[in-house]
C-alpha cells in the first residue's frame, strides 16, 4: 500500500525555538495534503489543508503565522511551528491523497509528537 | 457542517466474540464516503474499510463488516472473531465527494479481553 513518511516522531524543543515537521509521500504524488492535531484521547482535528504550489487554507482558530505550511513538491509539505510554546505541545498527523484516488482514500503518516519544554 | 458523532467512548468484547462499534453522523450531501480508521498504540492511523454512500451493499473486508444505514445516517462496525491485536481506538469518518476534508468522529476505544 501507499506510504507516508512523517519526520521526526518525536521531537522535544525549547520554548521559543522553532520545529519543523516533514510529511513525505514515498510512492505516490499527492497535490492535497492535511496536517491534522490530536490531544490525548481525543479526536484528530483539521489544522490546515496544504495544497502544491500555492498557499495553505488554514481552519478556523489556527494560527497561520505560527503553523507554517510548505508544499513545495507533489511529495513533501512541510509544517513549521514557530516560536514554540508548551501549549503547542501535541501529536501532529499529516495524511496525503494520492492524485487518482479522486478523494476515495487518503494515507496517513505515523504522527509527530511534539513536547515543548 | 458535517458532524460524526460516535457514542460509545468505550468498548469492550472477548476474544473470539463479535463486537460492533456505532456511528451517525449528519450531512445535506447525496454522495459522499465513510471510512473506519484504527489507530494502535503506535498512534499509526489505518484503514479498516470504506464504503462509498451510493453503493447499497455494505463493505466488507474479511472479520471487518458495516451496517450502513443512509436514510438514518448510521454506519456501524462490526468485528467478528475479535483478536487481541484489534484492540486499539476506533474513529469513524466522513468525508464528502466534493470535498478534500475527512471529519472524524471522536473515538470509541476498544479493549480485547483475552
Amino acid at each position: 500500500g501507499a506510504v507516508v513518511s512523517q519526520h521526526p516522531s518525536r521531537v522535544i524543543c525549547k520554548s521559543g525555538t522553532s520545529v519543523k515537521i516533514e510529511c513525505r509521500s514515498l510512492d505516490f504524488q499527492a497535490t492535497t495534503m492535511f496536517w491534522y492535531r490530536q490531544f490525548p484521547k481525543k479526536s484528530l482535528m483539521l489544522m490546515a489543508t496544504s495544497n502544491e504550489g500555492s498557499k495553505a487554507t488554514y481552519e478556523q482558530g489556527v494560527e497561520k503565522d505560527k503553523f507554517l505550511i510548505n508544499h513545495a513538491s507533489l511529495t513533501l509539505s512541510t509544517l513549521t511551528v514557530t516560536s514554540a510554546h508548551p501549549e503547542d505541545s501535541s501529536f501532529y498527523i499529516c495524511s496525503a491523497d494520492p492524485v487518482t484516488s479522486r478523494g476515495t482514500e487518503a494515507f496517513f503518516g505515523q504522527g509527530t509528537r511534539l513536547t515543548v519544554v | 457542517a458535517q458532524t460524526v458523532t460516535q457514542s460509545q467512548p468505550e468498548m469492550s468484547v472477548q476474544e473470539a466474540e463479535t463486537v460492533t462499534l456505532s456511528c451517525t453522523y449528519d450531512t445535506s450531501e447525496s454522495d459522499y464516503y465513510l471510512f473506519w480508521y484504527k489507530q494502535p498504540p503506535s498512534r499509526q492511523m489505518i484503514l479498516v474499510i470504506r464504503q462509498e454512500a451510493y453503493k447499497q451493499q455494505n463493505a466488507t473486508e474479511n472479520r471487518f463488516s458495516v451496517n450502513f444505514q443512509k436514510a438514518a445516517k448510521s454506519f456501524s462496525l462490526k468485528i467478528s472473531d475479535s483478536q487481541l491485536g484489534d484492540a486499539a481506538m476506533y474513529f469513524c469518518a466522513y468525508r464528502a465527494r466534493t470535498g478534500n476534508q475527512f471529519y472524524f468522529g471522536t473515538g470509541t476505544s476498544l479493549t480485547v479481553i483475552p
